[in-house]
């Protein structure tokens, strides 16, 4: 089983629509957790971090379920420039970061 | 700030060949790390280093050395190339290792 585990999608989603992917992990000594983008050959950015009481930054909000070891981004009025993978990434400790394979979002106009 | 460079963007190796691929930042960053990234497969970590002087291994080290002796300038060596390493290789740095990572544009480099 992998560490961290994603639904590749794509998830095809109208302009404007709202989108929810979930990213699950396995190390319940996780530490913290963030959501990553990658524009196609390019390098990943940082979204945003994800807090336990859950967080907003914009059309975007993270939530962390550490009973049920999951974390989920959810995107509002999806743009087209939202179409990317993004990255589910678990800090092991030490700066060890453990990616999930991505989930690809593509908003259609 | 240049922020984090690799080099070269891409490179054609043959089977046995070595080479070296760079990275450098301007950050200041006293951490660094080395990824390959294939296809349904994610980021995974090759070697990282806390600070000048000090390296450790990742995920997947084999066939990778690395060295840290400034600061600002973290090489990834392939001693003798498969075409198993065929991938795209990121380097990141960050201040303190936990938090946000600044990722280099990427070296894709081909094995044949």
């Amino acid at each position: 089983r992998k560490e961290v585990e994603q639904d590749p999608g794509p998830f095809n989603v109208p302009e404007g629509a709202t989108v929810a992917f979930n990213c699950t992990y396995s190390n319940s000594a996780s530490q913290s957790f963030f959501w990553y983008r990658q524009d196609c050959r390019k390098e990943p950015k940082l979204l945003m971090s994800v807090y336990s009481s859950g967080n907003e930054d914009g059309r975007f909000t993270a939530q962390l379920n550490r009973a049920s070891q999951y974390i989920s981004l959810l995107i509002r009025d999806s743009k087209l420039s939202d179409s990317a993978t993004y990255l589910c990434v678990v800090n092991k400790g030490w700066g060890k970061l453990q990616f999930g394979a991505g989930t690809q979002v593509v908003v259609t106009p | 700030n240049a922020g984090v460079t690799q080099t070269p963007k891409f490179q054609v190796l043959k089977t046995g060949q070595s080479m070296t691929l760079q990275c450098a930042q301007d950050m200041n960053h006293e951490y660094m790390s080395w990824y390959r990234q294939d296809p349904g497969m994610g980021l995974r970590l090759i070697h990282y280093s806390v600070g000048a002087g000090i390296t450790d291994q990742g995920e997947v080290p084999n066939g990778y050395n690395v060295s840290r002796s400034t600061t600002e300038d973290f090489p990834l060596r392939l001693l003798s190339a498969a075409p198993s390493q065929t991938s795209v290789y990121f380097c990141a740095s960050s201040e303190q290792g936990g938090e946000t990572q600044y990722f280099g544009p990427g070296t894709r480099l081909l094995v044949l």
